[in-house]
């Protein structure tokens, strides 16, 4: 069955980097991307990008443009999103999901658990 | 980029009765390329709905999507216990793609 399993928790202070990573299993890795979407407290979903595990195609939100990464490793079958220069405001619940198109911007029909990012001085 | 607006912000029933979540779009959805996700508290969202009216594997039929253009439903026939949770909306017929704000289904 299609899993995707997340990193642990992390408590970051302001002006760090965070690394999450999403091992996937149970399907052909490189035939979906994954996307990554947070949850701030109190606050709805946000997607925040995408990217392609065939060929490693990106497509960001633009509020995260200058700060955010993504990368997968097919040998792993694990995605990764790292965050830089993080604020309180990024505080939040981070999912990755795979997408159901190949090209991606398409609906999501598998989730992570989440990983809890804590970002506090 | 596309806003959705899902009303009401709040739906207070009891069990067995019928659910109705509305989800506006700012513009058309192109394609009625939209999904409605489940979500309960410390668990990962869950996809009930895509391409506005096609229910995601193992999704019980009480669980219905409808619409097109701008105005998008989602309709529970009979509420069970374990449906009380969050319903989101999410639009990808356009980049990027969004979610609405979220409908919670309370016990009343």
């Amino acid at each position: 069955q299609v899993q995707l399993v997340q990193s642990g928790a992390e408590v970051k202070k302001p002006g760090d980097s965070v690394k999450l990573s999403c091992k996937a299993s149970g399907y052909s890795f490189i035939t979906f991307g994954i996307t990554w979407v947070r949850q701030a407290p109190g606050q709805g979903l946000e997607w925040m990008g995408w990217i392609n595990a065939y060929n490693g195609n990106t497509n960001f939100a633009e509020k995260f443009q200058d700060r955010i990464s993504m990368t997968t490793d097919s040998a792993t079958t694990t995605g990764y999103m790292e965050l830089t220069s993080l604020t309180s405001h990024d505080t939040a619940v981070y999912y990755c999901a795979r997408d159901a198109h190949f090209g991606g911007e398409g609906y999501f029909d598998f989730w992570g658990q989440g990983t809890l990012v804590t970002v506090a001085s | 980029d596309i806003v959705l607006t899902q009303s009401p912000g709040t739906l207070s029933l009891s069990p067995g009765e019928r659910a109705t979540l509305s989800c506006r779009a700012s513009q058309s959805v192109s394609s009625g390329y939209l999904a409605w996700y489940q979500h309960k508290s410390g668990q990962a969202p869950r996809l009930l709905i895509y391409d506005a009216f096609n229910r995601a594997t193992g999704i019980p039929d009480r669980f219905s999507g409808s619409g097109s253009g701008t105005d998008f439903t989602l309709t529970i026939s009979r509420l069970e216990p374990e449906d009380f949770a969050v319903y989101y909306c999410h639009q990808y017929g356009s980049s990027p793609g969004t979610f609405g704000q979220g409908t919670k289904v309370e016990f009343k």
